[in-house]
């Protein structure tokens, strides 16, 4: 049973350039959620997702990002003209059910903005 | 709003001896659930263990066990018999219906 695959692990961006970052949850998980872990801290709430809803935004910028869990393919979390500040690792994680229940992380993608 | 503390930044343990990883939390909920991630230099985060608020035994998986006060929230992590693998980050992470907030991390350093 393949774990919650993220891609790219590595993504080099411009400023201003569109970065597109995708998760695949573990096989049977429809709750999805997105960290960012900035150098040396924790990781911070961005999203959660269900198939084809947001259930929960309350972590994410108001402008630049947007995340989708579309009904067939993989979780997207795009951020629009990226700025130095986005530079960040990036986590998913999926769960059977929900916040109570244990999250299974990805690899996470590690965003560098030049 | 929910906060997490994680008082020690560093710590080290020589191999095969005991250590604890403090953490307290403010929270106003009554019902919720506490969890230990480990985060090796790999990155990935690797679950330690869970504890639900309303059960009043401390959790155990093999080495690692909690001490949880909820009177006090105080939700600290031993790890018994000190391995090099367990070289990580270790994040202290309360959580409740709606969210999860991570503590800012110990890192754990082994000492062969």
């Amino acid at each position: 049973n393949a774990g919650v695959m993220q891609n790219p692990r590595h993504l080099v961006r411009r400023r201003g350039q569109e970065a597109r970052l995708r998760c695949s949850p573990m096989k049977g998980h429809s709750h999805v959620y997105w960290y960012r872990q900035l150098p040396e801290e924790g990781l911070k709430f961005m999203v959660y997702l269900q198939k084809e809803n947001i259930i929960d935004e309350s972590g994410m910028p108001k402008e630049r990002f947007s995340a989708e869990f579309p009904k067939e393919g993989p979780s997207i979390l795009r951020i629009q003209q990226v700025v130095r500040g986005d530079s960040a690792a990036y986590f998913c994680a999926s769960s059977q059910q929900g916040w109570g229940y244990e999250q299974y992380f990805g690899p996470g993608t590690r965003l560098t903005v030049t | 709003a929910q906060t997490v503390t994680q008082s020690q930044p560093e710590m080290s343990v020589q191999e095969a001896e005991t250590v604890t990883l403090s953490c307290t939390y403010d929270t106003s909920e009554s019902d919720y659930y506490l969890f230990w991630y480990k985060q090796p230099p790999s990155r990935q985060m690797i679950l330690v263990i869970r504890q639900e608020a309303y059960k009043q035994q401390n959790a155990t998986e093999n080495r690692f066990s909690v001490n949880f006060q909820k009177a006090a929230k105080s939700f600290s992590l031993k790890i018994s018999d000190s391995q090099l693998g367990d070289a990580a980050m270790y994040f202290c992470a309360p959580g409740r219906d709606d969210k999860i907030i991570f503590g800012k991390g110990t890192r754990l350093h082994i000492l062969p």
